[in-house]
């Protein structure tokens, strides 16, 4: 059975660093064909991708949010750890992470096949 | 990145009518359009891939369609439990965007 789960701080101050961490079972970070995505979704907005990472330790991160974004994983422990610095009121959302199911391995596109129940983090003082 | 754009943003509905949920996509993103199912405070749910491939599990009323910048999720005879958001997801190009959710609701 796949699953994962976020886990990290609820609530962090305005120019924090947030570290969130996805635990994953079921399946290993050492599967060609599979990789993790952290995604996010503010409060009556769309959900945005903001970064993944695969077995080979190839990652990618969104653009508007690459020089705040640090992806990065732990085979052993089966976790996949997002930190996001300078945390702003804009970044309170539900974080989540999914599992990339890789159908085109030459292009490493495919889809989020299983995801995890989220966690919402507010950024307040 | 490609901008992804559902239609409507919400639909009322009743349980056995047929539903059709639109995404157009940017520019071409050949098959690589998903579709998701979130209802409140669960994950959201992969109900088709590559615009059409029923994901497994997925109850056969659910279907897709569409290639290039246009695509559609059709719902043939919905259930109780069919009432939430839908979204669809391109897989194209980097980074992956979501459209805004489509919001199914009972009659």
């Amino acid at each position: 059975q796949v699953t994962l789960k976020e886990s990290g701080p609820v609530l962090v101050k305005p120019t924090e660093t947030l570290t969130l961490t996805c635990t994953v079972s079921g399946f290993s970070l050492s599967n060609a064909r599979m990789g993790v995505s952290w995604i996010r979704q503010p409060p009556g907005k769309a959900l945005e991708c903001l970064a993944h990472i695969f077995s080979n330790d190839e990652k990618s991160y969104t653009t508007s949010l690459k020089s705040r974004l640090t992806i990065s994983k732990d085979t052993s422990k089966s976790q996949v750890v997002l930190t996001m610095t300078n945390m702003d009121p804009v970044d309170t959302a539900t974080y989540y992470c999914a599992r990339i199911a890789v159908t085109a391995m030459a292009t490493r596109r495919g889809h989020f096949d299983y995801w995890g129940q989220g966690t919402l983090v507010t950024v307040s003082s | 990145d490609i901008q992804m754009t559902q239609s409507p943003s919400s639909l009322s509905a009743s349980v056995r009518d047929r539903v059709t949920i639109t995404c157009r996509a940017s520019q071409s993103i050949s098959s690589y359009l998903n579709w998701y199912q979130r209802k409140p405070g669960k994950a959201p749910k992969l109900l088709i891939y590559a615009a059409s491939s029923l994901q497994s599990g997925v109850p056969s009323r659910f279907s897709g369609s569409g290639s290039g910048t246009d695509f559609t999720l059709t719902i043939s005879s919905l259930q109780p439990e069919d009432f939430a958001t839908y979204y669809c997801q391109q897989s194209f190009s980097t980074p992956p965007t979501f459209g805004q959710g489509t919001k199914l609701e009972i009659k």
